[in-house]
């Protein structure tokens, strides 16, 4: 079994809708990172939290320590936000990184 | 501009030539770290480093080798490449609450 968990693999939206993806881990750990990567392969930190909520633009990062569980929220959803969203978590002290398998969002005009 | 940089983007070589990847941060952070990625794997971590002279082993460690002289610099060397090698690395730095990565090196190990 992975260690972080994403769901659902792929989701497709239609412009406008509110998305959330989800993230689940099973190990402790110091902190939890939200990464985007559009096609042609550059990837973007969006978020890293270790507790509550962050919010950026439209993109809002919810951490629950206890249920070991994240969610990225995307309010009014566009096409450029069509891209590979992944989780990671940091283990030992914020230093080892383990990535989720990412999940594929398609956002449709 | 806050930047990681990694050189080269492209790079073709044949099994067992010795190769480096260099990555050049200019933010003055502590953390660096190599990960590669692959189809069905996702990213995985290969070498990371909390501060000059300390690095440690992420999950695939095999069959490379990093070195921190600098805070700036954190080169990925494969003494020997094999095909298995042939990813698309990302080199990346952080501090506190920012990530920043490079644009990625995507090698093929013929």
């Amino acid at each position: 079994k992975n260690e972080v968990e994403q769901s659902p693999q792929n989701l497709t939206a239609q412009e406008g809708e509110f998305i959330t993806i989800n993230c689940s881990y099973s190990v402790g750990i110091s902190a939890l990172h939200w990464l985007q990567q559009h096609p042609g392969g550059g990837i973007v930190s969006l978020f890293m939290l270790s507790s509550g909520k962050k919010k950026h633009g439209r993109l809002i990062a919810t951490i629950n320590i206890q249920e070991k569980h994240s969610s990225l929220h995307i309010t009014a959803s566009h096409p450029r936000d069509s891209a590979v969203y992944i989780c990671a978590v940091y283990t030992g002290a914020n230093s080892k990184l383990t990535f989720g398998k990412g999940i594929t969002l398609s956002v449709r005009p | 501009e806050a930047q990681v940089t990694q050189n080269p983007r492209y790079l073709i070589t044949v099994t067992g030539k010795k190769l480096t990847v260099t990555c050049s941060q200019n933010m003055n952070h502590e953390y660096m770290s190599w990960y590669r990625q692959d189809p069905g794997l996702g990213l995985r971590q290969i070498y990371y480093s909390m501060n000059v002279e300390v690095t440690d082993k992420g999950d695939v460690p095999e069959g490379y080798k990093v070195s921190r002289k600098e805070k700036r610099n954190f080169p990925l060397i494969l003494e020997s490449p094999s095909p298995n090698q042939t990813s698309l690395y990302f080199c990346a730095s952080r501090s506190g609450g920012s990530a920043f990565f490079g644009q990625g090196t995507r090698l093929t190990v013929v």
